[in-house]
This record gives structure tokens, C-alpha cells and sequence, in this order.
């Protein structure tokens, strides 16, 4: 079992719609949560990070936690053309402070 | 102020032949991560240093290594280089271990 699992995707939305990614991981101990974006030909740029349960947003982007169900999401609202892009969640397990990043989501927003 | 800086962006080499790839963190930041990154395998780590010790590591074999400089400055190292060795090697920096990491623009490495 892998320690964070993506959709490979691709996921299609409609530019101005919701983008709703999500990641799951497996060790319950885990305590930081990351969301990278990753333009093809280019190296991951850091979108979010949360830490606690429940949403945390910041202009066009929330992050979700639930550590109870092990999964944390990104959503995107108002999806822009520009928001295509792989999307890398990466999880922190606290007892080795090592990241583990998961394969990726890749994200297409059609105008 | 500047981001990660790594050199140099591209290479080519044979196989056989030695590599070694330079990053510097951002100003502060005292843990230097490598990861390489191919299209089948997504980002894999390679190992993690602070302070000029390695603090962790992945699962590669031992013809990679790493080293940190007491200005925070990091190499890797590659011998022996097959042709599976191509990949975007990314070096990522961060204020301390376990915060978050900034990725520098990796080096295209391609092993003819």
C-alpha cells in the first residue's frame, strides 16, 4: 500500500466550474498536509499546507482534512485554463518528518 | 528573496560515466531534499539533509549520495550512471525538518 494515493486522473472541468481533488493516505499518524501544483515541463510549486482538521482557504483554493477518514481534498473554485496543471499531495508522517508525496492528479480546464 | 537555485539544468551523459548535481537552498533554510522524478514513477525521495547531516533516506542504491556544505549548499552524486538514471532530479529547501518545502527548477539529466 502506497503511503498517499491520487487519482491519476485526468480530471475535466469546465472552465468556472469547481475542481474537487482528493487524496488519501495510510498512517493515521500523520500531522501535515501539502498541495502541490506542477506545470508540465516544470518543478512543483507549493500551493497550501493544513494541519488541522476541517477547511482552510485561501483565494480560489480550500484544503480539507478529515483525519478520522485518512483523506484530505483540494477544491478550486472558479477554474481558470491556467489551473491545468498536475496537482502533488504530499503528507508529512510525523515519527520520520519525511514527505511522501503521492503520483499526482492532472487537472484539465476546458474554456 | 531568491528561490532554490540548482546546476546545472541540463545534462547528458553515457552510461558508465559519474554525475553530480548542485543545489543551493533558499537563503535561511537549513534542510536540503533531493527527489528524482521520471514519468512512471512520480517524485521519489532520495534523502534529506540539515545541518550537513542526512537525516533521511529513500530507497535507492547506493551509487547515490548526497552531501551538505556548512552554508546550507547540497550535492548529489551519481555513479555509474545507467540509462535508467534519466529523470528531473529536484532538490527542494526548507526552514527545518518537516516544514514546507520549496522546489528549486531541477536538473534534466539524460543518460545516453
Amino acid at each position: 500500500q502506497k503511503e498517499v494515493e491520487q487519482n491519476s486522473g485526468p480530471l475535466s472541468v469546465p472552465e468556472g466550474a469547481i475542481a474537487s481533488l482528493n487524496c488519501t493516505y495510510s498512517d493515521r499518524g500523520s500531522q501535515s498536509f501539502f498541495w502541490y501544483r506542477q506545470y508540465s515541463g516544470k518543478s512543483p510549486e507549493l500551493i497550501m499546507f493544513i494541519y488541522s482538521n476541517g477547511d482552510k482557504e485561501d483565494g480560489r483554493f480550500t484544503a480539507q482534512l478529515n483525519k478520522a477518514s485518512q483523506y484530505v481534498s483540494l477544491l478550486i473554485r472558479d477554474s481558470q485554463p491556467s489551473d491545468s496543471a498536475t496537482y502533488l499531495c504530499a503528507v508529512i508522517r510525523d515519527n520520520f518528518n519525511k514527505f511522501y508525496f503521492g503520483s499526482g492528479t492532472k487537472l484539465n480546464v476546458k474554456p | 528573496k531568491a528561490g532554490v537555485t540548482q546546476t546545472p539544468r541540463y545534462l547528458i551523459k553515457t552510461r558508465g560515466q559519474q554525475v553530480t548535481l548542485s543545489c543551493s537552498p533558499i537563503s535561511g533554510h537549513r534542510s536540503v531534499s533531493w527527489y528524482q522524478q521520471t514519468p512512471g514513477q512520480g517524485l521519489q525521495f532520495l534523502f534529506e539533509y540539515f545541518s550537513e547531516t542526512q537525516r533521511n533516506k529513500g530507497n535507492f542504491p547506493g551509487r547515490f549520495s548526497g552531501r551538505q556544505f556548512s552554508n546550507s549548499r547540497s550535492e548529489m552524486n551519481v555513479s555509474t550512471l545507467e540509462l535508467g538514471d534519466s529523470a528531473l532530479y529536484l532538490c527542494a529547501s526548507s526552514s527545518q525538518v518537516g516544514d514546507e518545502q520549496f522546489f528549486g527548477p531541477g536538473t534534466r539529466l539524460t543518460v545516453l
